[in-house]
């Protein structure tokens, strides 16, 4: 069985920058793509981009594309979502996913981490 | 970038009934749509791919159907449990995604 953990809540500071990471267990990390997604506050689920990490490069979303990196560490079968230049409207729950290799659909999630922005 | 638009936003019913959820996209996404479910402080869960196919698991009371632009799910026999909010996602232009904003289904 798949198990994705990501780190802790994070609070910053408009105009910083946060670096969520996200470690699996249980299966072949490096083949299998991982996205992240974010969910402010009463909204909607919002794609952001993804990493297959035994490529290395990630794939954004077009709002997303000047601030965000995702990378992956195959050695610790951890990925990472950074963004960077924050504001107020990136308070939300950060969730990683997995790929699925049968179709393309999200069959494993972390447990979310909320990430608040605030000064 | 592809839309994907889902009506209603909010939908009340009642334990026992059907309802319908339609995601319609801003262009054609061939069969490439998911759908999730998510309850309250969890992450959402995968109901079907490829607009019909179900996940072992869930019940047969869930059904997906459409192509091109327009998509719906289908619930039948409303259960207790499945009052959440569910979202529709194209794959059709990976690894790019998108979701629709969602559709709050509650208990009348």
């Amino acid at each position: 069985q798949v198990h994705l953990e990501q780190s802790g809540a994070e609070v910053r500071q408009p105009g910083s920058s946060v670096k969520v990471s996200c470690k699996s267990s249980g299966d072949f990390f490096g083949s299998y793509r991982i996205t992240w997604v974010r969910q402010a506050p009463g909204q909607g689920l919002e794609w952001m981009g993804g990493v297959i990490p035994v490529f290395g490069t990630g794939t954004y979303a077009q709002s997303f594309q000047d601030r965000l990196t995702i990378s992956a560490d195959e050695s610790t079968d951890t990925a990472y979502m950074e963004l960077r230049s924050l504001t107020s409207d990136d308070t939300a729950v950060y969730f990683c996913a997995r790929v699925s290799n049968f179709g393309e659909y999200y069959d494993f999630w972390g447990q979310g981490t909320l990430v608040t922005v605030s000064s | 970038d592809i839309l994907l638009t889902q009506s209603p936003s909010y939908l009340s019913a009642s334990v026992g009934d059907t309802v319908s959820v339609t995601c319609r996209a801003s262009q054609s996404v061939q069969s490439f749509v998911n759908w999730y479910q998510q309850k309250p402080g969890e992450a959402p869960k995968i109901l079907m791919y490829a607009t019909s196919r179900l996940l072992t698991g869930v019940p047969s009371r869930f059904a997906g159907s459409g192509s091109g632009t327009d998509f719906n799910l289908t619930i039948s026999s409303l259960q207790p449990e499945d009052f959440a909010t569910y979202y529709c996602q194209q794959t059709f232009t990976t690894p790019l995604h998108s979701f629709g904003q969602g559709t709050n289904l509650d208990i009348k």
